[in-house]
């Protein structure tokens, strides 16, 4: 069974940072591009991230550049966003998806999420 | 970028009936479309990609349709378990979702 469990959410001031770490299983993790969307409170769905398979390639969306960093361990099967420079539009679940297997850029399963809210 | 953008907002319908959602993308995706199911409180689903392929263990009821930049999802028969919100990705360039309609109860 896929399993994707986020953690590392919570209350973060405007300009810190958090780490959410996803942890995966039932898969072979080292075979699959992974990614981080997330979703404002009552809004909709916002792509963050990729990762590919040996975290040799990155991609972000233009509002978190400079600011997050994804990292993939295939050893820990684990992927990471490390998010710095925090600002109150970046509230939001965060969740930890699945690539499809073909690179597709499309999520075939997802985590549950963890929140992160960022106020003063 | 490309905007996806959902039709209508909210759709109101009663069990057994037909539901029918609209997608538009702001330029042409080919067949790079996804759609996805969320209910309250859980994170989306996979419902159909490449347009109209379902995903593994999605009831037949569920039929997605179109190419470029229209594109249709359909429901045929609503049953109590499909009231949720319904997103559509398109993944032709970086991904992006439409707003979401919601489906619920009439």
């Amino acid at each position: 069974e896929v399993k994707l469990v986020e953690s590392g959410g919570g209350l973060v001031q405007p300009g810190g940072s958090v780490r959410l770490s996803c942890a995966a299983s039932g898969f072979t993790f080292r075979s699959y591009w992974m990614s981080w969307v997330r979703q404002a409170p009552g809004k909709g769905l916002e792509w963050v991230a990729n990762i590919k398979q040996d975290g040799s390639e990155k991609s972000y969306v233009d509002s978190v550049k400079g600011r997050f960093t994804i990292s993939k361990d295939n050893a820990w099967n684990s992927v990471s966003l490390q998010m710095n420079s925090l600002r109150v539009e970046d509230t939001a679940v965060y969740y930890c998806a699945r690539v499809r297997l073909d690179g597709s850029l499309l999520f075939d399963f997802w985590g549950q999420g963890t929140m992160v809210t960022v106020s003063s | 970028e490309i905007v996806m953008t959902q039709s209508p907002a909210t759709l109101s319908v009663s069990p057994g009936d037909r539901a029918t959602l609209s997608c538009r993308a702001s330029q042409s995706v080919s067949s790079n479309l996804a759609w996805y199911q969320q209910k309250p409180g859980q994170a989306p689903s996979l419902l159909i990609y490449g347009a109209s392929t379902r995903a593994t263990g999605i009831p037949g009821r569920f039929s997605g349709s179109g190419s470029g930049t229209e594109f249709t999802l359909t429901i045929s028969s609503l049953q109590s378990e499909d009231f949720a919100v319904y997103y559509c990705q398109q993944y032709n360039n970086w991904p992006s979702f439409g707003q979401g309609t919601k489906v619920d109860l009439k």
